[in-house]
């Protein structure tokens, strides 16, 4: 079992849309990131917390490190929103913090 | 300058042949990261640099061979690759070393066709 797990693993929603991805995690972890990724292959950091809410533009993730929980929302949501969203946790090993990946979450806005 | 870049975009190369991928960042940031991603996978860790010494490897092939000559610039010298070694590869930084906490900042990928 993967130790960090997203939910749904596809979504397609219709413009405008509120979004909700879903990230859980079994293990005690220092800060969680929520990456992008467009079919180009390049990965761009949208958030990174530890705790509580950050907002970006149309964009909100949340944290509840006692629930190991983290989401991510899109309001209003809109084509240009379609990519791979991934959550990513850091965990503490003998070597550091190591960045484990979710399986990530395709998301598809349709007009 | 907020920015990693990858050269080249991409790279097809004979199981023979030996290629180098180049990272750079001038963001001075002082870990930098290789990644390989097969399709519809998440990535998966190869090796960190933290200030230009290597400081994980996730028990890769040595037919990987990572260098960092200077604190902006990370190489991954390619030979004699298999072709399930077909993916993209991304690089990442991050300030300060490799064992805290610093958001990372990826390059766009080199996707790799090994034939």
């Amino acid at each position: 079992k993967n130790e960090v797990e997203q939910s749904p693993q596809n979504l397609t929603a219709q413009e405008g849309e509120f979004i909700t991805i879903n990230c859980s995690y079994s293990v005690g972890i220092s800060a969680l990131h929520w990456l992008q990724q467009h079919p180009g292959g390049g990965i761009v950091s949208l958030f990174m917390l530890s705790s509580g809410k950050k907002k970006h533009g149309r964009l909100i993730a949340t944290i509840n490190i006692q629930e190991k929980h983290s989401s991510l929302h899109i309001t209003a949501s809109h084509p240009r929103d379609s990519a791979v969203y991934i959550c990513a946790a850091f965990i503490l090993t003998g070597g550091g913090n190591k960045l484990t990946f979710g399986t990530g979450t395709q998301l598809k806005v349709e007009l | 300058d907020t920015e990693v870049t990858q050269t080249p975009k991409h790279l097809v190369m004979g199981m023979t042949n030996k290629k180098s991928l180049k990272c750079e960042q001038h963001m001075g940031h002082r870990a930098m990261y290789w990644y390989k991603q097969k399709a519809k996978k998440p990535p998966e860790l190869m090796f960190v640099y933290s200030y230009e010494k290597l400081s994980i490897n996730e028990s890769v092939p040595s037919r990987f061979s990572p260098e960092c000559p200077n604190s902006s610039l990370l190489n991954l010298h390619l030979h004699a690759l298999q072709p399930e070694d077909s993916a993209l590869y991304l690089c990442a930084s991050s300030h300060g070393d490799s064992g805290s906490i610093y958001e990372q900042y990826f390059g766009p990928g080199t996707r790799l066709t090994v034939t």
